[in-house]
């Protein structure tokens, strides 16, 4: 089946630093990745949807040049959280597809930190 | 404005029971309605899918109910196992353009022996 990787899995920085989470689409090129992230036991948040070699659109509220993304590749996506604080410790979370209207796969999340 | 609405919030069933979740909807262009399943620190995964062309699908001991006219679906769980405890998302997406998801606000199961 597809398989989506994220990594790290759970990382701790400190405020004002800026922090990179990677996802990769392992057996299969993904067209579009998305973002979101879920706060403890509440649903997932889309955050933005990137295709490959466009710039991402985000969903209203989601700050674009706190949340930086990019999806160089067919096969990976990165979102930057800069100068984070510590309301955006959060789980995030990519999934990706194949293409325009196929299912998505969704990554193991990393679990984000910031004291 | 929640355009997924999920219920209950959190489900308690006997080993050997049926699980009932369900789903209601409010955006007709929705034309495809997955469920998945969480495990905690982990990301969700696909448990089954429907269109609103048929009503009804079964995969193994799931099954989602879909009523078109009422905007509302559902999953049963048949013969719940205790590892089935998860948080059970529904969703719902335009398969047009980007295939955007919406989730509902999700579902904690825990199955008891």
């Amino acid at each position: 089946g597809a398989v989506v990787s994220q990594h790290p899995s759970w990382v701790i920085c400190k405020s004002g630093t800026s922090v990179k989470i990677e996802c990769r689409s392992l057996d299969f090129q993904a067209t579009t990745m998305f973002w979101y992230r879920q706060f403890p036991k509440q649903s997932l948040m889309l955050m933005a949807t990137s295709n490959e070699g466009s710039k991402a659109t985000y969903e209203q509220g989601v700050e674009k040049d706190k949340f930086l993304i990019n999806h160089a590749s067919l096969t990976l996506s990165t979102l930057t959280v800069t100068s984070a604080h510590p309301e955006d410790s959060s789980f995030y979370i990519c999934s990706a597809s194949q293409t325009s209207g196929a299912e998505q796969f969704f990554g193991p999340g990393t679990r984000l930190t910031v004291l | 404005q929640q355009q997924v609405k999920q219920s209950p919030q959190s489900l308690i069933v006997q080993k050997g029971g049926i699980s009932i979740i369900n789903c209601a909807y409010e955006n007709t262009a929705f034309d495809y309605f997955p469920w998945y399943q969480q495990f905690p620190g982990k990301g969700p995964a696909l448990l089954i899918a429907i269109r609103p062309d048929v009503s009804e699908k079964k995969e193994g001991r799931f099954t989602i109910s879909f009523n078109k006219s009422a905007k509302q679906f559902s999953l049963h769980i048949m013969d719940s196992q205790p590892g089935d405890s998860a948080t059970y998302f529904c969703a719902a997406s335009n398969s047009g353009g980007y295939q955007k998801v919406t989730f509902g606000i999700g579902t904690k199961l825990q199955v008891i022996p």
